[in-house]
């Protein structure tokens, strides 16, 4: 079985901050890991995600995380916030094998302050 | 662009209603998925299907069914609404054509907001 655990409901940064969030994931064979945003009133749009290969992936709006297996995380950085990135910010987790399900983590929202 | 619309955006019923959610996408995908959103929880899989007539339950089946008689559709009923299934409800679509069917972005829909009175 898979999970995500993502650390902080919760995150609140100043415009031109850095962005954290952090997501762990638990599986037994090798995962294939997305970062989901979902702005207010709308469907989730894909960010990023790692399938194989390199370990740091590049997404949208300036986005990128970094595969460590080591760590079992994924975590999601922007160097600079953007009030436009005020969003609710979910990690998931599909394996080899498993069809396309896909398992959530809790999200995280993000508020973006002046 | 992939499209992926949801019959309603928000939905109000009375307990014991038969509730039937659309979901249609154009993008010729063989997947399609219904996770319902509560805070907190995050999303959570209700079934999901993965070609015509065929459907899977995922992790919380209990209380819903679902149809798929064309490619493009796929519906979410609820036999007898229940006030513990107010929520949002999210449909999703993926491409599919990758034999291990892992990797292939989901594509959602914007959401229907159910309240069960």
């Amino acid at each position: 079985a898979q999970s995500v655990t993502q650390l902080g409901s919760h995150v609140s940064v100043s415009e031109g901050a850095l962005v954290l969030l952090r997501c762990n994931y638990s599986s037994s064979v090798p995962p294939y890991l997305f970062w989901y945003v979902q702005y207010p009133n709308q469907g989730l749009q894909l960010l990023l995600k790692y399938t194989t290969g390199a370990t740091l992936v590049k997404g949208i709006n300036g986005f990128e995380a970094e595969f460590k297996k080591s760590e079992t995380s994924f975590h999601l950085t922007k160097p600079s916030a953007h009030m436009s990135d005020a969003a609710e910010y979910f990690c998931a987790v599909s394996t080899t094998g498993g069809g396309n399900k896909l398992t959530f983590g809790t999200g995280t929202q993000l508020k973006v302050e002046l | 662009d992939v499209k992926v619309t949801q019959s309603s955006r928000y939905l109000v019923k009375r307990t014991g209603e038969k509730v039937f959610l659309e979901c249609v996408q154009d993008m010729d995908h063989e997947n399609m998925f219904w996770y319902r959103q509560d805070p907190g929880l995050g999303l959570r899989l209700i079934y999901f299907s993965y070609d015509v007539k065929m459907k899977e339950k995922g992790d919380i089946p209990e209380g819903y069914s679902v149809s798929r008689e064309k490619k493009e559709r796929f519906s979410l009923i609820l036999e007898s609404a229940s006030t513990n299934q107010t929520s949002m409800y999210l449909c999703a679509s993926s491409l599919g054509r990758d034999p291990l069917g892992s990797s292939d972005t989901q594509y959602f829909g914007p959401g229907t907001r159910l309240t069960v009175l």
